[in-house]
Formats: C-alpha cells, structure tokens, sequence
C-alpha cells in the first residue's frame, strides 16, 4: 500500500489552455474524492466516485470542469479553458467501505497556477 | 447543514508550550469530527476523529482532542509543542449524506518558537 499519489504534483499553464490531473486511490478503495483549496482556506468538496458513478458534484464544479474514473480505479479531473480563478490546490482522497465512518486518506494533491 | 468554524487563522506558541487549538461545529445531528494536519506542500495527514465512542480522543504525535456537546466544541490539544508541530491543522466534520464528504474549517497555522 503506498497511499494515494497524485500527478503531477504541480502544474503552469496559461489561461485558456486544458489542463487533466491524475490520481491513483489506494486500492481497493471504492470512494474517491476530490476537493479544492485556496491559499488561506481549508478544502472544499468538489466531487465524490463510488467506483465508477460519479454520485455529486459541488456548485464549485463548473461546466468546465469534469472529472472521470473508469473501471472503478484512477480518476481524471480536467479543466478546460483555465481560468485565473481555477489556481488553487487540487486533493484527491479515497477511503474503503460503503456505509458508516470510513478514513479518507489523502495525496499530496496538485498545485495549478494559471498564468 | 453541518459546518465547523476555527477560531484564530494563526497561532504562536513557543516550544514546550501548551498547544490549545479550538474549533466548533454546528450539526443537527451527532457528528464525526477530525482534526487534520497539513505540512508545507503536503496532503491532509488524519490527527485525530471523533465518531461517538469515548469524548477525549487522543492522536498521533501526542495530540489530543475533547468532544464537548454543551459547547459544540471539539478543541485540539497538546501539552507540550515541538518545533515539528509547524504546520496547518484543520477541523472537519463529516456531512451527514451517504457520501461522507467531509466539511473543513479555514485553517489554523501554527508557527513554533524556540
């Protein structure tokens, strides 16, 4: 078990241009995670997977965003046409089981600044 | 809803110090609380949770926290600060849909003196 990793661990881009991050839960886990944290701020909750379903997504997630996790394994989040706005800290977590109170283990998470 | 508010974005204590970090929640229902800590370009590492066993919880790396109901109050302490309790802690608690999201508070950052 070597937790969840995330890459690439941070990213520059311009504004407008595509951006995908990668993350790999550990396995086995069935639920995955995404939030989003700005400087000076705590995490906000983007999207949640069981698997393969993607179960809600935050009013944060904007139709430029979209995430995906095929096979029930890694998950994708892409951002099309950055934004300034969009440069924050991208965590993913995952965490085991389908009911009840479960850890969410955490990665290293995604530095994006948009230029 | 479920929410948890931190009260003071930075603290200083000096090493060898007390460290009392606070937070309180607002739930209509029993919460699940945590206390994460984050390091310097890291992910959220768990300190600490609270899910309705016993009310004085300890963690890892000496930490330890209080479940008071009457205060809504869920303060995260350690006796004695070590330069390597430089960090950022965050309370969370879990929202109360199938999903176990977890609601964070803003952050606290602890500076360590020597």
């Amino acid at each position: 078990d070597t937790g969840v990793s995330q890459d690439p661990r941070h990213k520059i881009t311009k504004r407008g241009q595509n951006v995908t991050f990668r993350c790999d839960p550990i396995s086995e886990h069935n639920r995955l995670y995404w939030y989003r944290q700005t400087l000076g701020q705590g995490p906000e909750f983007l999207t949640y997977f069981q698997n393969e379903a993607q179960l809600e997504k935050s009013r944060l997630l904007s139709d430029r965003f979209s995430a995906e996790r095929p096979k029930g394994s890694f998950s994708t989040l892409e951002i099309q046409r950055t934004e300034q706005g969009d440069s924050a800290m991208y965590l993913c977590a995952s965490s085991a089981g389908t009911g009840g109170y479960n850890e969410q283990f955490f990665g290293p998470g995604t530095r994006l600044t948009v230029l | 809803a479920q929410s948890v508010t931190q009260l003071g974005s930075h603290v200083s204590v000096s090493e060898g110090a007390l460290v009392l970090l606070r937070c309180n929640y607002s739930s209509s229902v029993p919460p699940y609380l945590f206390w994460y800590v984050q390091y310097p370009n890291q992910g959220l590492q768990l300190l600490l949770k609270y899910t309705s066993a016993a009310t004085l919880v300890k963690g890892i790396n000496g930490f330890e926290a209080e479940f008071k109901k009457s205060e809504t109050s869920f303060h995260l302490t350690k006796p004695s600060a070590h330069m390597s309790d430089a960090a950022e802690y965050f309370c969370a608690v879990r929202t109360t849909d199938s999903w176990g999201k977890l609601q964070f508070g803003a952050g606290t950052q602890v500076v360590v003196t020597p």
